[in-house]
């Protein structure tokens, strides 16, 4: 079975740039959410990718968007970057209508605007 | 929406017990979790309750009071490797399950 997995592990950006975040979801699993979690919080859902379609939103601005692939690995893209989007990114697989109530989460990307 | 709530930090001996309490409130109930993060880590999940009860999984148990809208987490004979934060988080009653997370309890354990 191969876990969730996300590239890169850490990135520096300047703002106003825009970034792609990656994540490939665990065998089997068909559903990714992103989550953004800023130091000493906890993570914040931004999305949920469901057979490549948005399937439920948080409270983010339009400029964080994302896509989900045939293969349900997904990208978290952020335009116009802020100083405030300095974060770690969680990516998180689960399987929509199965038994398992787990989502399993990936290693996070460390996202640094400056 | 939901509102999540637990102390923000914790501090206990090693071998001894301690208790995180979590209290909820929300729109759509379809389970609590517990997760353990240790600093730089992804979240990493221990237990799941979607009944009121108490269930026990090794030196970790969870309890559920859904009429409350508490949950705690209690961790027995504890190591110094629990020094983690542990994060409290509500699962919605939609296909797939998003959930909402509290702050989180940094716990420290002394020797």
């Amino acid at each position: 079975e191969t876990g969730v997995t996300q590239s890169p592990t850490h990135l520096i950006k300047t703002r106003g740039q825009q970034v792609t975040l990656r994540c490939s979801s665990q065998s089997g699993h068909n559903t990714v959410s992103w989550y953004q979690q800023a130091l000493g919080q906890g993570p914040q859902f931004i999305f949920q990718y469901y057979r490549e379609e948005e399937n439920g939103r948080g409270n983010f601005p339009p400029r964080f968007s994302g896509l989900q692939f045939p293969n349900y690995s997904s990208e978290l893209n952020v335009n116009a970057l802020e100083l405030d989007d300095s974060a770690l990114y969680l990516c998180a697989s689960s399987l929509a209508g199965g038994s398992s109530y787990e989502q399993y989460f990936g290693p996070g990307t460390r996202l640094t605007v400056t | 929406g939901q509102n999540i709530d637990q102390p923000t930090e914790m501090t206990a001996t090693e071998g001894a017990i301690v208790q995180i309490n979590c209290t909820y409130q929300t729109s759509g109930f379809n389970g609590l979790f517990w997760y353990q993060q240790h600093a730089g880590e992804a979240p990493t999940f221990l237990s799941y309750n979607v009944l009121d009860g108490l269930e026990e999984k090794g030196r970790f148990s969870s309890f559920l009071s859904r009429s409350k809208g508490y949950s705690y987490l209690l961790l027995k004979e504890l190591q110094m490797k629990d020094s983690a934060s542990y994060l409290c988080a509500v699962r919605d009653n939609t296909n797939a399950g998003k959930s909402t997370f509290g702050d989180g309890t940094t716990l420290t354990v002394k020797p």
